[in-house]
């Protein structure tokens, strides 16, 4: 069982804001790691998918870094704004068949 | 892109009832296909995953079974359900050479 961390367990931050979270997984082997916005009452939906040590990935206000070799991925939010809020998930796949270990996810709640 | 329907979307059953939730696939072919559950405060759990049609494996011994008729339909069931069943299920598919998971809308289940 691979053991893959997210902190906080939870953030409320204020509109405007920028913020930041921490996903934590094994640095022996790694293939990928998915990162995932999972607003309340829909499904989870994809963000970035990290492969290679060093990648910085961006989609509008939101960006991603990942250190392979130590075993982390950042998430940033830039001017948090109240339709952020959702739960973020990583997801770190072993098995030759693409099994995923998600992480517990970083809840975020942005104030207006 | 792939589609991914559930249904239903939500459903309350009885204690000791049978359960089957269906789901079905568009848009790709011989995906892996995924059964995940959220309890309530919990993170999201893998219970079933299928890399083809009647091959299914099980992540977690409990009370579920899962089965794949056909290449782009994965159906969860139980005999007879329990209150710890309670949660939000999600179907969920790998497909191309993207390992990035794609949701569906998922079923919110209530065991009185």
């Amino acid at each position: 069982i691979l053991n893959v961390e997210q902190s906080p367990q939870s953030l409320h931050v204020q509109e405007g804001d920028s913020t930041n979270f921490t996903c934590s997984f094994p640095s022996s082997n790694f293939y990928a790691l998915h990162w995932y916005r999972w607003e309340t009452a829909k499904s989870p939906e994809a963000l970035f998918v990290m492969t290679l040590n060093g990648d910085e990935k961006k989609k509008g206000r939101i960006s991603a870094t990942l250190n392979t070799k130590e075993g982390y991925s950042y998430l940033y939010i830039k001017g948090s704004q109240p339709e952020d809020s959702a739960t973020y998930l990583c997801a770190f796949p072993s098995g030759g068949s693409y099994i995923p270990t998600f992480g517990r996810g970083t809840s975020l709640i942005v104030h207006p | 892109s792939q589609t991914i329907h559930q249904w239903p979307a939500t459903l309350v059953q009885p204690v000791g009832s049978p359960l089957s939730l269906e789901c079905t696939v568009e848009g790709t072919s011989n995906p892996n296909l995924y059964w995940y559950r959220q309890a309530a405060g919990r993170g999201l759990q893998l219970l079933f995953y299928s890399v083809g049609i009647g091959q299914i494996s099980s992540e977690v011994p409990q009370n579920l079974s899962a089965s794949r008729p056909q290449d782009r339909q994965f159906i969860l069931s139980s005999k007879k359900l329990l209150l710890s069943d309670s949660g939000f299920y999600l179907c969920a598919c790998v497909a191309g050479g993207s390992n990035t998971q794609y949701f569906g809308p998922g079923t919110r289940l209530t065991v009185l």
